[in-house]
C-alpha cells in the first residue's frame, strides 16, 4: 500500500521569504510519480510540480522546486519568494505504476499562510 | 484558467431531489475521475473512467451514479442524497489511466449542500 505523510498541519512564512513544505512517502513500487497540488479557499486543485521516481534531477517550475531525496523517501516542496497569493492548502500526492495505478494517494495537507 | 470545467459551481438540493454535476475537458485525456472532498480533508476517490468505461467504483453508494457520454464529458447523477453527502465534488482528468505516470488535472469543483 502507498502512503503519503505531511507532518506540518500549518505553516507561516513572511512575504518574499522561502518556505519548505515537508512530504515523505512510502511505496514498494519502483516506478512512481510525486505531485504537489495547491488548493486555495476557492476549492480548485492546482497542479504545481511533478517528480518521477527515475528522474535524476530535482523538478523546478518557476518559484516551485521539489527537493527529491529518494533514499530518504522525501519530496519536499520549496517555494521561493513567497507571495500573498501563495496562501492556500498544499497537498503532496503519489501515483504508482501498475495495479491500482489509477489511484492518486494524497497526504493530509499543509495550510500555508503568507504574512505581509 | 483551469482546463477542466465543472458546472454548477454551487448546488443546494433537498434529499428528495435529482440533480446532476457536469464535467468537461478538451485536452484529449482518456481517463476521468470523480473525487469527494470534505472540509479540511484530502480528496477521496469515488469513480474512475478509463477510455469511457467505468474502471473503478470505490464502494460509492448507489445514490451517486456516474456517466461518461463521450471522452470529453463526465456526469455525476445525484438522487436521494443525505446531508452528510454535502462536500466539494472535484472532477479530474489525466492523459492516460495507467502505463505512464501523468498528473491529474482538476476542475474548480462543485460545492454541494444537501438540506
Amino acid at each position: 500500500a502507498q502512503k503519503i505523510t505531511q507532518t506540518q498541519p500549518g505553516m507561516f512564512v513572511q512575504e518574499k521569504e522561502a518556505v519548505t513544505l515537508d512530504c515523505t512517502y512510502d511505496t514498494s513500487d519502483p516506478s512512481y510519480g510525486l505531485f504537489w497540488y495547491k488548493q486555495p479557499s476557492s476549492g480548485e486543485m492546482i497542479f504545481l510540480i511533478y517528480q518521477g521516481s527515475y528522474d535524476q534531477q530535482n523538478a523546478t517550475e518557476g518559484r516551485y522546486s521539489l527537493n527529491f531525496q529518494k533514499a530518504r523517501k522525501s519530496a519536499n516542496l520549496v517555494i521561493s519568494a513567497s507571495q500573498l497569493g501563495d496562501s492556500a492548502m498544499y497537498f503532496c500526492a503519489m501515483r504508482v505504476r501498475g495495479a491500482g495505478s489509477y489511484q492518486l494517494t494524497f497526504g493530509k495537507g499543509t495550510k500555508l499562510s503568507v504574512i505581509p | 484558467d483551469t482546463e477542466v470545467t465543472q458546472t454548477p459551481k454551487h448546488l443546494v438540493m433537498g434529499m428528495t431531489n435529482k440533480k446532476s454535476l457536469k464535467c468537461e475537458q478538451h485536452m484529449g485525456h482518456r481517463a476521468m475521475y470523480w473525487y469527494k472532498q470534505k472540509a479540511k480533508k484530502p480528496p477521496e476517490l469515488m469513480f474512475v473512467y478509463s477510455y469511457e468505461k467505468l474502471s473503478i467504483n470505490e464502494s460509492v453508494p448507489s445514490r451517486f451514479s456516474p456517466e461518461c457520454p463521450n471522452s470529453s464529458l463526465l456526469n455525476l447523477h445525484l438522487h436521494a442524497l443525505q446531508p452528510e453527502d454535502s462536500a466539494l465534488y472535484l472532477c479530474a482528468s489525466s492523459q492516460s489511466p495507467s502505463g505512464r505516470v501523468s498528473p491529474l488535472h482538476f476542475g474548480n469543483g462543485t460545492r454541494l449542500t444537501v438540506t
